[in-house]
């Protein structure tokens, strides 16, 4: 079956740190995979997506490539701030309906 | 342009009751997604529309749950006899076709509490 794997947190990191979020897929087919945001309060936003193998996302300074070899879509930002304190959602969809499969959040902190 | 709304924001309502959730999708977005958020299960899919028509149910856990869309907009997620697991966010999404993708965009949620 189609499922996301992604890393457990809390993830408590201090202002301008590098951040690294790991995730894994299976899927069967060829997945588009997403990465999502869901900020204190408020409701889920697209983060930034890849739709084929070697692309890579990025959007506010983070970024992801899809590595089809590895089955791996990693969420990376070189200088975290505060305001990325959030959890982070790795997804993927495959198939013509385009449901959404969500791994399990990793929860982000960020410490000035 | 207006994003996806849902009402009621916050429902508590007692077991057994009957409840209805209501979706009201970006202007135009022929596609459109039930999802749950529980602290348990995490986010997990419910059903998919396709204009009126819903061709994937197979997130619904229960006869207990259904949905409908009329003309091509509003969608309504009802729960009859609502039990305590029923708790969670319930959120909707409407799609757009972006590139090579189909992005989904997420409105705020309705937070059921069955007590």
């Amino acid at each position: 079956g189609n499922s996301v794997t992604q890393m457990e947190g809390p993830v408590t990191l201090s202002e301008e740190a590098f951040l690294t979020i790991n995730c894994t897929y299976t899927a069967t087919g060829y997945p588009s995979l997403f990465w999502y945001v869901q900020y204190p309060g408020e409701g889920l936003q697209l983060l930034l997506k890849a739709t084929k193998a070697d692309d890579k996302g990025s959007n506010k300074g983070f970024e992801a490539t899809y590595r089809k070899e590895t089955t791996s879509f990693h969420l990376e930002k070189g200088s975290v701030q505060v305001s990325d304190s959030a959890v982070y959602f790795c997804a993927l969809s495959v198939g013509g309906y385009n449901k959404l499969i969500f791994g399990a959040g990793t929860r982000l902190a960020v410490h000035p | 342009g207006a994003g996806v709304s849902q009402s009621p924001s916050n429902k508590v309502t007692e077991k057994g009751k009957d409840v209805e959730l209501r979706c009201d999708p970006i202007s135009g977005h022929t596609a459109l997604y039930w999802y749950r958020q529980s602290l348990g299960q995490g986010l997990e899919f419910l059903i998919y529309f396709q204009g009126n028509s819903a061709p994937d149910k197979s997130g619904l856990p229960s006869d207990r749950f259904s949905a409908e869309r009329t003309g091509g907009s509003v969608s309504t997620l009802t729960i009859q006899r609502t039990q305590q697991e029923d708790s969670a966010v319930y959120l909707c999404a409407s799609s757009s076709y972006s590139g090579t993708a189909y992005e989904q965009y997420f409105g705020p949620g309705t937070r059921l509490t069955v007590t």
